[in-house]
């Protein structure tokens, strides 16, 4: 499968600071999601931006989509030390052969208090 | 609120045994997913299945085998354990709307080791 790769793979900002991590993948796609992961647990959806739409606010999340770059970005504003965590982007890709979600290998993300 | 549970957090299991792992998700969903998660690899579709009964395959099958005999439980079996099957296992569901996959909600992770 083609997964969607996740840039960078490790990050480490301090606290009240914005970190951005970027996803690049191959396939045309009906959405594109984010997910977070702590430490030996189970994933948790962020938020999904479908093709047609180009940015997408949640709380502190920026995300938005570049469909003729195959590419997104997940911003977290003002970092707090709750989001040290692994970021995953996962695509539902479109033309079928695909089933269910590709993710990527992760951003590990660290914010130093 | 959603909820997926998975049978056991920590596992271990010798070479050779029959392991099962169990994941039940109580919001009536279509779609059940299992995953296996290794450092470096990210997550990796083993099987999955869009209703009772149904079953397909993932990235990753050999070595494993699936039942979904009530909507709401979804297992996945190890028939031999290996050793290269010691790994984080991640159960997910979701709903299937207007034919895309959309938010999946995850269990809290069964971490095998197989000795």
């Amino acid at each position: 499968s083609q997964q969607g790769e996740e840039d960078p793979q490790a990050l480490s900002i301090q606290e009240g600071e914005n970190a951005t991590m970027n996803c690049s993948y191959k396939t045309s796609i009906n959405n594109l999601q984010w997910y977070r992961q702590n430490s030996g647990r189970g994933l948790v959806h962020l938020i999904l931006i479908r093709s047609n739409e180009r940015e997408k606010h949640s709380g502190r999340l920026r995300v938005t989509l570049d469909t003729s770059k195959k590419s997104s970005s997940l911003l977290i504003t003002a970092s707090r030390a709750a989001d040290t965590a692994s970021y995953f982007c996962a695509t539902d890709a479109s033309g079928g052969g695909a089933d269910g979600l590709t993710f990527g290998k992760g951003t590990h993300l660290i914010i130093q208090p | 609120d959603v909820k997926v549970t998975q049978s056991s957090r920590y596992l271990v299991k010798r070479t050779g045994e029959k392991v099962f792992l169990e994941c039940v998700q109580d919001m009536d969903h279509e779609n059940m997913f299992w995953y296996r998660q290794d450092p470096g690899l990210g997550l990796r579709l083993i099987y999955f299945s869009y209703d009772v009964k149904m079953k397909e395959k993932g990235d990753i099958p050999e070595g494993y085998s699936v039942s979904r005999e009530k909507k709401e439980r979804f297992s996945l079996i190890l028939e031999s354990a290996s050793t290269n099957q010691t790994s984080m296992y991640l159960c997910a569901s979701s709903p299937l709307l207007s034919g895309q996959y959309n938010e999946q909600f995850f269990g809290p992770g069964t971490r095998l080791t197989v000795l």
